[in-house]
């Protein structure tokens, strides 16, 4: 198994330009979710999916989009990069929710800066 | 709502000494589950422990050990006889049966020193 995997590791970005950050994870995991890290505050909920097709909001998702169309892969879209947008990004996933395995693994991380 | 607060945002010990994180946390599910994850200068986050609200026990992994306690709302982690490989941040999360988040502390950045 590779886990969660995140491509780009690095990345920069001009102000108003678009990407999509890439999450894969190979454990037929259900659920999937991306976070942003920022200094002295912990991780943030962006988007989070529980299944393929189905999307919901975080903590922070404006500026961002999100799709699942399938178990495997959750890409992170930023549509118009903006400077407040250079954070880490971190992929997760983990085995059904509600079950005493739920345990979210994280992929390796992306390292965004927009200029 | 619910919330994790780990008040100690950095803390420095010298090597072989014992050192415990706090991790306090709210919330109003009576179904909860508590994490630890470490994150080594590398960047990367490694999951430690996870605690249901239901199972009380405290929890030993070799030097590493935690001690939840519900009635003071806290899920704390110490860690024995501290070694320069443990210098990393380490994070307290919350996820709350009524919801699909996980919640995260600030974090406690811990350097063990030689």
């Amino acid at each position: 198994n590779a886990g969660v995997t995140q491509t780009p590791k690095f990345q920069v970005l001009k102000t108003g330009q678009s990407m999509t950050l890439q999450c894969a994870q190979d454990m037929n995991h259900e659920y999937m979710s991306w976070y942003r890290q920022d200094p002295g505050m912990g991780l943030r909920l962006i988007h989070y999916s529980v299944g393929a097709g189905i999307t919901d909001q975080g903590e922070v998702p404006n500026g961002y989009n999100v799709s699942r169309s399938t178990t495997e892969d959750f890409p992170l879209r930023l549509l118009s990069a903006a400077p407040s947008q250079t954070s880490v990004y971190f992929c997760a996933s983990s085995y059904p929710i509600g079950t005493s395995e739920e345990t979210q693994y994280f992929g390796p991380g992306t390292r965004l800066l927009v200029l | 709502a619910q919330k994790v607060t780990q008040a100690q945002t950095e803390i420095s010990v010298v090597e072989k000494e014992d050192v415990t994180l706090d991790c306090v946390y709210e919330t109003r599910d009576t179904t909860y589950y508590l994490f630890w994850y470490k994150q080594p200068p590398s960047g990367e986050l490694v999951f430690l422990i996870r605690r249901n609200s239901f199972d009380e026990q405290n929890e030993i992994s070799g030097r590493y050990s935690w001690n939840f306690q519900k009635s003071t709302s806290s899920f704390n982690f110490t860690i024995t006889a501290s070694q320069v490989v443990d210098s990393a941040v380490y994070f307290c999360a919350l996820k709350g049966d009524s919801s699909y988040k996980l919640i995260f502390g600030s974090g406690t950045r811990l350097l063990v020193r030689p």
